[in-house]
């Protein structure tokens, strides 16, 4: 099972609302990312979890909270959002977070900002 | 820092033609790794093939192989046998020891039928 699956496929919310982006892999992969991703750009790491510790933020906002409650799950939890963090978020994992280590990505998130 | 370039943002090939995708990066380090990575639309990205950069054999998967010019940092994707499964968002990516990660730009191909 090669599969990174993410939940809701879409989600429209406020920016008074409070809601979470869930990810979830079953091949024992230690490593797991997040990433934002605007239409027809690369995608941009977010976070990274290794062996279930944050190990990288690089400098996201603090309405952004990345939650790895265990070595299969990976949450984004969104507060107060802006209309400019719409984009694609995209989740991945992969073996170890070791530079070699193929990144396996789910399909993503569609999120809007009203 | 590392930079990855990708200076064709958009690109066409004859269904059964062979295209090529070019990718430069800067990095003064002598041991890193290099992908391409494949996102098709509305579908997920997947790695297409990677490269480690102390092998001088360039790394090839089916109708995919790279050209690997470490001197010059040169990582071109060569597409044989085009088919229309092949139109997507190809990115190169590159890796460091030290866990830093990297997307280029990104080539938009579209194989015409």
């Amino acid at each position: 099972d090669t599969e990174v699956t993410q939940t809701p496929k879409h989600l429209v919310m406020g920016m008074t609302n409070k809601k979470s982006l869930k990810c979830e892999q079953h091949m024992g992969h230690r490593a797991m990312y997040w990433y934002k991703q605007k239409a027809k750009k690369p995608p941009e790491l977010m976070f990274v979890y290794s062996y279930e510790k944050l190990s990288i933020n690089e400098s996201v906002p603090s309405r952004f909270s990345p939650e790895c409650p265990n070595s299969s799950l990976l949450n984004l939890h969104l507060h107060a959002l802006q209309p400019e963090d719409s984009a694609l978020y995209l989740c991945a994992s992969s073996q170890d977070q070791k530079p070699i280590d193929t990144q396996y990505f789910g399909p993503g998130t569609r999120l809007t900002v009203l | 820092a590392q930079t990855v370039t990708q200076s064709q943002p958009e690109m066409s090939v004859q269904e059964a033609e062979t295209v090529t995708l070019s990718c430069t990066y800067d990095t003064s380090e002598n041991n890193y790794y290099l992908f391409w990575y494949k996102q098709p639309p509305s579908r997920q990205m997947i790695l297409v093939i990677r490269q480690e950069a102390y092998k001088q054999q360039n790394a090839t998967e089916n109708r995919f192989s790279v050209n690997f010019q470490k001197a010059a940092k040169s990582f071109s994707l060569k597409i044989s046998d085009s088919q229309l499964g092949d139109t997507a968002m190809y990115f190169c990516a590159f890796s460091n020891t030290g866990n830093q990660f990297y997307f280029g730009t990104g080539t938009s191909l579209t194989v015409i039928p």
